[in-house]
């Protein structure tokens, strides 16, 4: 299987600053690009999809995506303690089939 | 703001019963799918269904497994016959539409095999 790889962290960033997460993919024939939060013991949640390359912003969140590097990252702007969870990245295989990375945990220090 | 609901949110089985996970997916949503987490892993895949009928199936997803849309909005998962190793959590998901659509999680059935 096609592998979607994070670092699993912990990424620690101080409240009010950026924090960036990356995600690196193996299948060139990928389109279609995800970001999910997920809380300890909670369901993931969708926060952004990306499509096309460049970047994609959604209030305090920006998506990039480059499919020659075959690297998507996401940013979180003035970070907040609540933005503190484990944050997936899926990728599109296949028809509808999504294949996950191992998540990276954030933790925002007050 | 509409969303995939699930139940039960835990459940407890003996080893080699069957077991049925229901789901009630977005409403006007019209793919559904059945993923699996055990703890400290990554989501993984299970199936895919549209239009009364699989379209996509991980290795996971053997001949303990089916799925079933019994009626207009449930869609549910059942295991045959459970093992230690089908302790997880379920998630089930919804989109509008297929390739590339976004897709919408419950908050999950932690299933426990004793």
């Amino acid at each position: 299987q096609k592998e979607v790889e994070q670092n699993s962290g912990p990424l620690s960033v101080p409240e009010g600053a950026i924090a960036s997460l990356n995600c690196t993919y193996s299948d060139r024939g990928s389109q279609s690009f995800f970001w999910y939060r997920q809380y300890s013991g909670k369901s993931p949640e969708l926060i952004m999809s990306i499509y096309s390359n460049g970047d994609k912003e959604d209030g305090r969140f920006t998506a990039q995506l480059n499919k020659a590097s075959q690297y998507v990252s996401l940013l979180i702007r003035d970070s907040q303690p609540s933005d503190s969870a484990t944050y997936l990245c899926a990728v599109n295989q296949g028809a509808q089939k999504l294949v996950f990375g191992q998540g990276t945990r954030l933790t925002i220090n007050p | 703001e509409p969303e995939v609901t699930q139940t039960p949110s835990h459940q407890v089985t003996q080893m080699g019963q069957e077991v049925i996970l229901r789901c009630v997916p977005i409403s006007n949503h019209l793919y559904f799918y059945w993923y699996r987490q055990i703890l400290g892993q990554k989501v993984e895949f299970l199936v895919s269904f549209y239009n009364n009928e699989i379209s996509e199936k991980s290795e996971i997803f053997d001949d303990q497994f089916s799925v079933e849309r019994p009626d207009g909005s449930n869609f549910t998962l059942k295991i045959r016959s459970t093992k230690l190793e089908d302790s997880a959590m379920y998630f089930c998901a919804s989109s509008h539409g297929g390739l590339g659509a976004e897709q919408y999680f419950g908050p999950g059935t932690r299933l426990t095999v004793t």
